[in-house]
C-alpha cells in the first residue's frame, strides 16, 4: 500500500544539483513525508523529512507543493558518491503505531 | 541516533531449516520493524514489534512463519522459519528514532 510514485530512474551530472520527484496525491493531513537512501548493500540511509514547509540540512531539501500532493528532493551538489536508490515515503499511521512503507524508489545514476 | 546492530549479516542455510535473526538498538525505542527485501527489489514491511504486545503483521506475512520476539527496549528478534529458497532475501531491522527511523545493515539469507 504504497502512497508514493517516483521515476525508476534518472541521470544527473557531477556537481549540478539533482532534483528528484516524487507524487504522493493520496497523502492526508497529518502524514509525514520522509525521503531515504540505499546504497548498494546497505541498510536505507535517513536523508530529510517534512510534514507542510520545506525543509533543508546538510544533506539536502525538501519542497513540498502547497496542496501537498507532490515534493522534490533536491541534492545541491552531486557527487559519485550520491549514485544510490532514493526513496520517497509517507509515512503511514497504524494501530500499531506509525509505519514507513517503502515504494519502487528511484535510482540515481550520478556520472562524471 | 539511534544505532542499530545486526547479526548475523549473513548465512547460508539449508531449506526446512529455521533462522533467527537479532537486532540490538544502543538506546531504548518504542517501536522497532522488520523488513524484506528481495533481490533488486525495495523494501517490504513484515511487521512492526513493540515491547510488551505481540508483533503486528502486515498483509502477506505470518507469526508461524516469522515468530518475532521483543523482550526489552533495545533488543528484537525475527525467525525465519522452515526456509525453503523463496525465503532468499535480505533481511533488515529498523527502529523509530527521535527524527525518523534508524536501519540495521541487514542479514543477507541465502537458502539452499
Amino acid at each position: 500500500d504504497a502512497k508514493t510514485t517516483q521515476p525508476p530512474s534518472m541521470d544527473c551530472a557531477e556537481g549540478r544539483a539533482a532534483n528528484l520527484p516524487c507524487n504522493h496525491s493520496t497523502i492526508s493531513g497529518n502524514e509525514y513525508v520522509y525521503w531515504y537512501r540505499q546504497i548498494h548493500s546497505q541498510g536505507p540511509q535517513y536523508i530529510i523529512h517534512g510534514l507542510k514547509n520545506n525543509e533543508t540540512n546538510e544533506m539536502a531539501s525538501l519542497i513540498i507543493t502547497e496542496d501537498r500532493k507532490s515534493s522534490t528532493l533536491i541534492l545541491p551538489h552531486a557527487t559519485l558518491r550520491d549514485t544510490a536508490v532514493y526513496y520517497c515515503i509517507v509515512r503511514v499511521a497504524a494501530a500499531a503505531g506509525n509505519k514507513l512503507t517503502f515504494g519502487g524508489g528511484t535510482r540515481v545514476l550520478v556520472k562524471p | 541516533s539511534a544505532v542499530i546492530s545486526q547479526k548475523p549479516s549473513r548465512d547460508i542455510c539449508q531449506r526446512g531449516t529455521s533462522l533467527t535473526i537479532q537486532c540490538q538498538v544502543d538506546s531504548q525505542v518504542t517501536m522497532m520493524f522488520w523488513y524484506r527485501q528481495q533481490p533488486g527489489q525495495s523494501l517490504t514491511l513484515i511487521a512492526t514489534a513493540n515491547q510488551g504486545s505481540e508483533a503486528t503483521y502486515e498483509s502477506g506475512f505470518v507469526i508461524d512463519k516469522f515468530p518475532i520476539s521483543r523482550p526489552n527496549l533495545t533488543f528484537s528478534t525475527l525467525t525465519v522459519s522452515n526456509m525453503s529458497p523463496e525465503d532468499s532475501s535480505i533481511y533488515l531491522c529498523s527502529a523509530e528514532a527521535n527524527y525518523g527511523y534508524t536501519f540495521g545493515s541487514g542479514t543477507r539469507l541465502t537458502v539452499v
